[in-house]
């Protein structure tokens, strides 16, 4: 569980702000992804990485950006925080088992609990 | 497009009863299944995965390909099974790596 830590782990903010979320990961996975759970709807993927500077959009992508300079960092950005965003989010990581049918097994952080005011 | 549903947003069972938590998916292709679990202010943490066939803490789940599902059973609960589980599906094998989507949830209650 170490080994995924995510930083603020509280956040309260104001409607407009811009707003950074961290993950860090010590494990060298490849794969990053940030996840919002909401009563409802479970967990839906925002964004991912698959590498370096390689960033994809998920399901709920608007108002969100990300991005990743090192293998161990993945900023999940509110760019303008709207009350629709007050949520806790998860990051997660992910490797591939390198065999022919992959795990796809994903590891999860502790979660942040953000409320934009 | 890959859909996953859980019907039952709360269940609510005894100590030492049978339980079933259901999980229904919609996938073209073959998927690779799990349930994850989130007991109270804890981060998720995976429970079972399809592809392994495991028994984790007395629970147990089959692939139904015929009826797209995969239900999570246990014979007999325990006041410490009360939690969140999540059902969920990975479907892509592209490149970028595999995304899962969630259900939305079935939070378990094992009442003394």
């Amino acid at each position: 569980d170490a080994g995924i830590t995510q930083s603020p782990r509280h956040k309260v903010t104001e409607t407009g702000t811009p707003v950074t979320l961290r993950c860090h990961q010590t494990e060298n996975h490849r794969y990053m992804y940030w996840y919002r759970q909401d009563p409802g709807h479970g967990l839906r993927l925002i964004h991912y990485s698959y590498g370096v500077k390689d960033t994809d959009k998920g399901e709920v992508s608007d108002g969100y950006s990300v991005s990743r300079s090192k293998t161990e960092d993945f900023l999940l950005t509110l760019e303008s925080a709207t009350s629709s965003q007050t949520s806790v989010y998860f990051c997660a990581t992910g490797t591939t088992s390198g065999r022919t049918v992959s795990y796809n097994e994903q590891f999860f952080g502790p979660g942040t609990r953000l409320t934009v005011l | 497009a890959q859909r996953v549903t859980q019907p039952e947003k709360l269940l609510s069972v005894f100590k030492g009863a049978p339980v079933e938590l259901k999980c229904n998916y919609s996938y073209s292709g073959s998927p690779e299944l799990f349930w994850y679990v989130q007991y109270s202010r804890q981060r998720l943490q995976l429970l079972l995965r399809h592809i392994s066939r495991e028994s984790i803490k007395g629970f147990t789940a089959d692939l139904n390909k015929g009826e797209t599902s995969f239900h999570l059973k246990k014979p007999f609960a325990q006041e410490e099974d009360s939690a969140m589980y999540y059902c969920a599906l990975s479907g892509i094998k592209e490149t970028s790596g595999s995304r899962l989507t969630f259900g939305e949830g079935t939070q378990l209650t094992v009442n003394p």
